[in-house]
């Protein structure tokens, strides 16, 4: 079984452009999370989606948005980029909507912001 | 009230030692509670979980033990390997609640030969 498939594994983008990032789940996975993660912040929690519905979304500013599909990939979206927006986004699929139910992480996409 | 606090943020222990990372959380509404290993490069893989109706859970090397009046646990590593040299994290999240991990700050553990 493919596990999840983050792309683009690496980007470099300048200040005030937008970047589009992808996760392809787990197949017959339907929930789809997004964090971001920074050496300062840690760990955070961006959204997540189930069902091409955001069930949750985290404390970040609107210029992060996100979408999903009818066949559970999901996208990522930052506008109008800052040097702060610079970090690892991590994409995690699990098999329902609920808590306590295992999350399946990609290896990520670094984004360095210049 | 959402966070968690991760202990010690860097950790050196000889090769067949015990580690042992500590967690502690404020909300008492988390009811799962697991643990992530991050190589370099690599996203987090879930390493061990909890919920709080057993104090203790052993899957080969790795132990959580969980103190709910505490509102702490904690990942002990027996025997500990090189190949263990990575960040943990611990994490905490809610029943029920949609899919949101509150993560703890991650603990850098080197294992020395």
């Amino acid at each position: 079984k493919a596990g999840v498939t983050q792309t683009p594994r690496y980007l470099i983008k300048t200040r005030g452009q937008q970047v589009t990032l992808s996760c392809s789940p787990i197949s017959g996975h339907r929930s789809v999370s997004w964090y971001q993660q920074t050496p300062g912040q840690g760990l955070q929690f961006l959204f997540e989606y189930f069902s091409e519905t955001q069930r949750n979304k985290g404390n970040f500013p609107g210029r992060f948005s996100g979408r999903q599909f009818s066949n559970s990939r999901s996208e990522m979206n930052v506008s109008t980029l800052e040097l702060g927006d610079s970090a690892l986004y991590l994409c995690a699929s699990s098999s329902t909507n609920g808590a306590n139910t295992e999350a399946f992480f990609g290896q990520g996409t670094r984004l360095t912001v210049v | 009230q959402q966070q968690v606090k991760q202990s010690p943020q860097s950790l050196i222990v000889q090769k067949g030692g015990i580690s042992i990372i500590n967690c502690a959380y404020e909300n008492t509404a988390f009811d799962y509670f697991p643990w992530y290993q991050q190589f370099p490069g690599k996203g987090p893989a879930l390493l061990i979980a909890i919920r709080p109706d057993v104090s203790e859970k052993k899957e080969g090397r790795f132990t959580i033990s969980f103190n709910k009046s505490a509102k702490q646990f904690s990942l002990h590593i027996m025997d500990s390997q090189p190949g263990d040299s990575a960040t943990y994290f611990c994490a905490a999240s809610r029943a029920h609640s949609n899919y949101q991990l509150i993560w703890g700050a991650g603990t850098k553990l080197i294992i020395k030969p």
